[in-house]
C-alpha cells in the first residue's frame, strides 16, 4: 500500500497545454517534495513545501501544499516536450522520505 | 561538487545467485538511503543510514538483503539469494540533513535484472 497516492499515473499531452497532477494521502507530513526523473537517471528535486497552504512557483510550475498538510498538486503552465518526465512525490515521515508511485508525462511537440 | 556515486551501472545474475552494489555519497553527507525502485513503481526506502548507524531498516526482507556502512562513508548493499521479484533500479541517495525535510541527492542507481 502506497503511503502517499498520485494521479494521474500517465499524461500524454500537446506542448503548450497546462496540466496538473495530484499527490494524497491520510497521513500529515512534516514536509512534501516534488522530484523529477528522467529514464536512467536519479530523482532530482523541483521544490520542497513544508507550511499548510504554501504555493511556491519554479517558472512555469506551481506547487501547492494542502493546509491539512496532507496533499499537493504541481501546475504545469505551457508544458514543453522538455517537461517529460516522472514525477514524484515523496512526504516526510519519521525521518525518512516515502515516495508516490509517480506520474509519468509525456508532452508531445 | 561531485554527485553520489553508484557502482555497477548495470548487472545481471541468475536467481539464487549473489550480487553487491556500491554507493559513495556527497561528501560531508551524514544520511545515506538505499531504495529499491521496480519498474512503474516509485522508489521504495530500503534502509536508512545516520553516519554508520542505521536509523530505518523495517522496509528491508533481512532475510536476504543486507546492508551496511562502513566509518559512515560508503556503502553496500548485498543480496544473497536473488530472486526473479529482486529486478529493479536500486538508488542510492544522500542527504546533509537528517530531520526528512532535506534534499535528496540520488545517483543514477544500479539496474538489476534476475533470470
Amino acid at each position: 500500500t502506497q503511503l502517499l497516492e498520485q494521479s494521474p499515473q500517465f499524461l500524454s499531452i500537446q506542448e503548450g497545454e497546462n496540466l496538473t497532477v495530484y499527490c494524497n494521502s491520510s497521513s500529515v507530513f512534516s514536509s512534501l517534495q516534488w522530484y523529477r526523473q528522467e529514464p536512467g537517471e536519479g530523482p532530482v528535486l523541483l521544490v520542497t513545501v513544508v507550511t499548510g497552504g504554501e504555493v511556491k512557483k519554479l517558472k512555469r510550475l506551481t506547487f501547492q501544499f494542502g493546509d491539512a498538510r496532507k496533499d499537493s498538486s504541481l501546475h504545469i503552465t505551457a508544458a514543453q516536450p522538455g517537461d517529460t518526465g516522472l514525477y514524484l512525490c515523496a512526504g516526510g515521515h519519521n525521518n525518512d522520505m516515502r515516495f508516490g508511485a509517480g506520474t509519468r508525462l509525456t508532452v508531445k511537440p | 561538487e561531485a554527485g553520489v556515486a553508484q557502482s555497477p551501472r548495470y548487472k545481471i545474475i541468475e536467481k539464487r545467485q549473489s550480487v553487491a552494489f556500491w554507493c559513495n555519497p556527497i561528501s560531508g553527507h551524514a544520511t545515506l538511503y538505499w531504495y529499491q525502485q521496480i519498474l512503474g513503481q516509485g522508489p521504495k526506502l530500503l534502509i536508512q543510514f545516520q553516519n554508520n548507524g542505521v536509523v530505518d531498516d523495517s522496509q528491508l526482507p533481512k532475510d536476504r538483503f543486507s546492508a551496511e556502512r562502513l566509518k559512515g562513508v560508503d556503502s553496500t548493499l548485498k543480496i544473497q539469494p536473488a530472486k526473479l521479484e529482486d529486478s529493479a533500479v536500486y538508488l542510492c541517495a544522500s542527504s546533509l540533513d537528517a530531520t526528512g525535510a532535506g534534499t535528496l541527492h540520488f545517483g543514477n542507481g544500479t539496474r538489476l535484472t534476475v533470470t
